[in-house]
C-alpha cells in the first residue's frame, strides 16, 4: 500500500524568501514521486518527478526537491519565491512494478505575500 | 502536441439529467486515467483505462456512473442521473506506459 502525507495544508511565504513544502510517503516499492503544481481554475501541471535516478530533482520554475529514503521525505524547495508561485501544490506517490494507480497527497496552497 | 482535451469545460445541469463529459488523450499515450476534485474529498482517482480496457473502477462512487474508452482517442464519463453532490471538478489525464500523468484542464460540473 502506499500513502502520502503533506504536513502542511497553506504555506505562506514573503517574495524573494525561500520555499518550503513538506512531503513525506509510504511505500511498498521502489516509489516514483512526483509534485504538481495546480494554479487556480486550472489543470494541474507537473513540475518535477524522483523515479530512482539522482535524489536530487530539479523542476520547472525553479524548483527542486531531494528524494530521502532514510525520511522517507520528498520536500520540494525553491530558493526565492515569485508571486506567480502562488498555487497549490500537490505530492504524488506511485509504486513502481508497472501500477499506474497513484495517490496523491491533499495538497499546499502556498501563498506568497508581496 | 495539444495536450489532453476534455469538454465541456463548464457543464451546468439539474438534479437527474444525464452528464457526458469527453476526453481525448494525448496521441500515443497508453493509459487514460479520470479523476474528481472536491473541496472535501480532495483528487480521486475514479477509473483509469490501458490501451482501451478499463483496469480498475473501484473509485467509481455508483452505478449511476459509467465510463467508456471505445478507441485510443476518446473517453467519456457519464453520470446518469445526475444529483447535486456530485458537482465537483473532473479531470482527464493521459500517460505512456507507466511515465508521468498528463492532465486535462478539467471540466467544472455544477448540478443544481
Amino acid at each position: 500500500a502506499q500513502s502520502v502525507t503533506q504536513l502542511d495544508s497553506h504555506v505562506s511565504v514573503s517574495e524573494g524568501t525561500p520555499v518550503l513544502l513538506r512531503c513525506n510517503y509510504s511505500s511498498s516499492y521502489s516509489p516514483s514521486l512526483f509534485w504538481y503544481v495546480q494554479h487556480p481554475n486550472k489543470g494541474l501541471q507537473l513540475l518535477l518527478k524522483y523515479t530512482s535516478a539522482a535524489t536530487l530533482v530539479k523542476g520547472i520554475n525553479g524548483f527542486e526537491a531531494e528524494f530521502k529514503k532514510s525520511e522517507t521525505s520528498f520536500h520540494l524547495t525553491k530558493p526565492s519565491a515569485h508571486m506567480s508561485d502562488a498555487a497549490e501544490y500537490f505530492c504524488v506517490v506511485s509504486d513502481s512494478g508497472g501500477y499506474q494507480k497513484v495517490t496523491f497527497g491533499t495538497g499546499t496552497k502556498l501563498q506568497v505575500i508581496p | 502536441d495539444a495536450g489532453v482535451i476534455q469538454s465541456p469545460r463548464h457543464e451546468v445541469t439539474e438534479m437527474g439529467q444525464e452528464v457526458t463529459l469527453r476526453c481525448k488523450p494525448i496521441s500515443g499515450h497508453d493509459y487514460l486515467f479520470w479523476y474528481r476534485q472536491t473541496m472535501m474529498r480532495g483528487l480521486e482517482l475514479l477509473i483509469y483505462f490501458n490501451n482501451n480496457v478499463p483496469i480498475d473502477d473501484s473509485g467509481m462512487p455508483e452505478d449511476r456512473f459509467s465510463a467508456k474508452m471505445p478507441n485510443a482517442s476518446f473517453s467519456t464519463l457519464k453520470i446518469q442521473p445526475s444529483e447535486p453532490r456530485d458537482s465537483a471538478v473532473y479531470f482527464c489525464a493521459s500517460s505512456f506506459e507507466t511515465d508521468t500523468q498528463y492532465f486535462g484542464p478539467g471540466t467544472r460540473l455544477t448540478v443544481l
